[in-house]
């Protein structure tokens, strides 16, 4: 049982060039969720998703973009990366329980990104 | 808009203590608490969740409590080891199917 998984674990990006941040969990959840972690700041919302098809903006999405066209997997698109988005990315995945309440979730370990 | 706060942001006890961490939260309207652990330079890994209508939730030497009208969760440590030394993260899941974390604290447990 894989969990989350996210790929790749370090990036180098020069200011300007895009990349895509890889997730995909193997337990069937519906909602996942992109976060950044900054230095003393706690994690913060990029994206979210409900459900393939459905995604939504977090407490923090520009320069950034999601898509989810399958259950699995929950790409995570920088455009035009700037030092701002120097940071660590966590993906996350939860399931609903039997009474439609959300439950655990679930986090892989990361992805650390530098922009010089 | 949710807050969530941690105190003490770091923590230094001796092995073998009783610790409590503590976690609140402004607003009052969530689904569930799911208290973290996080090493340097690792994910995050679950602790344990309470649900909103629960009170508290045990996990071996771990128990964590919720009050959810202060808004207050505590999440208590007994006889601690070096191996608990990590930061602890707290985070409250909102009915609009977001998670809220506070920053974190800081847990050194000194051999």
């Amino acid at each position: 049982n894989a969990g989350v998984t996210q790929t790749p674990k370090f990036r180098i990006l020069k200011i300007g060039q895009s990349m895509t941040l890889q997730c995909t969990q193997d337990m069937n959840h519906n909602y996942m969720y992109w976060y950044r972690q900054d230095p003393g700041m706690g994690l913060k919302l990029i994206y979210y998703s409900v459900g393939a098809g459905i995604t939504d903006k977090g407490e923090v999405p520009n320069g950034y973009n999601v898509s989810r066209s399958t259950t699995e997997d929950f790409p995570l698109r920088l455009e035009l990366a700037a030092p701002s988005q120097t940071s660590v990315y966590f993906c996350a995945s939860s399931s609903r329980d039997r009474g439609f309440t959300p439950a655990e979730a679930f986090f892989g370990q990361g992805t650390r990104l530098t922009v010089v | 808009k949710q807050e969530v706060t941690q105190i003490p942001a770091a923590l230094s006890v001796p092995e073998g203590e009783n610790l409590v961490l503590n976690c609140s939260f402004t607003d009052s309207a969530i689904y569930n608490l799911q208290w973290f652990r996080q090493d340097p330079g690792k994910g995050l890994t679950s602790l344990l969740l309470i649900q909103s209508s629960q009170r508290e939730q045990t996990s071996g030497r771990l128990n964590a409590s919720l009050d959810k009208s202060s808004g207050r969760s505590t999440l208590y440590i007994a006889a601690s080891q070096p191996g608990d030394s990590a930061t602890y993260l707290c985070a409250v899941r909102d009915t609009g199917n977001q998670f809220y974390f506070g920053t974190g604290t800081s847990l050194t447990v000194i051999p």
